[in-house]
């Protein structure tokens, strides 16, 4: 079984301009959440969605938005990027109805940099 | 204001021997505390999760162990092995918005 894919690995941004990444989460998963995760921070959780709705959001800016497909897939977008943007972005999906005591699978991550 | 502090940030230890991990949280209303084991270059992979009710999990050599009452929580990991290297992060999911908090994690190094 695939595991949590993530594209693309490796993203070289410029100030000001607007990112999409994207998760395919484990066949059969509903549940995807995304997170950011920095030297400085550490990691923070982003949103969660589940069934193409947003479940749950975590405390960033409005410049960070996502969505979820028909088939589960999610992309996560970050607009107007600043140099602070600069992290891992990863994704985890769960199983069943993804409640927060159903364990989540990581993907890689995307490491995003912004010049 | 939820918060996860753990403690050390970073470890150095011999192969064969053991240690602990320490993690302090503030979150409430409390659902459940995992601990992730996370490689360099990887995505964090769960080991245990505890709720309320549960004071002790193990998985192979890793031992959490949680007081809910003193809001603590220790990771135990006995006779390392040089595959232990790796940052091992707590994370405290608050019962009331299911939203995760993650400590900066712990940087474990086990040298032959």
């Amino acid at each position: 079984k695939a595991g949590v894919t993530q594209t693309p690995r490796y993203l070289i941004k410029t100030r000001g301009q607007q990112v999409t990444l994207s998760c395919s989460p484990i066949s059969g998963h509903r549940s995807v959440s995304w997170y950011q995760q920095t030297p400085g921070q550490g990691l923070q959780f982003l949103f969660e969605y589940f069934s193409e709705t947003q479940r749950n959001k975590g405390n960033f800016p409005g410049r960070f938005s996502g969505r979820q497909f028909s088939n589960s897939r999610s992309e996560m977008n970050v607009s107007t990027l600043e140099l602070g943007d600069s992290a891992l972005y990863l994704c985890a999906s769960r199983s069943g109805t993804g409640g927060s005591n159903t364990e989540a699978f990581f993907g890689q991550g995307t490491r995003l940099t912004v010049v | 204001k939820n918060q996860v502090e753990q403690s050390p940030q970073s470890l150095i230890i011999l192969e064969g021997k053991n240690c602990t991990l320490q993690c302090n949280y503030t979150v409430s209303p409390f659902s459940n505390l995992r601990w992730y084991k996370q490689d360099t270059g990887r995505g964090p992979v769960s080991l245990t999760i505890m709720t309320f009710s549960e004071n002790t999990k193990s998985n192979g050599r890793y031992t959490a162990t949680l007081d809910a009452d003193t809001k603590q929580s220790s990771l135990h990991i006995t006779a390392s092995q040089l595959s232990d290297s790796a940052s091992y992060i707590c994370v405290v999911t608050s019962g009331g918005s299911y939203i995760p908090t993650f400590g900066r994690g712990t940087s474990l190094i086990v040298h032959p």
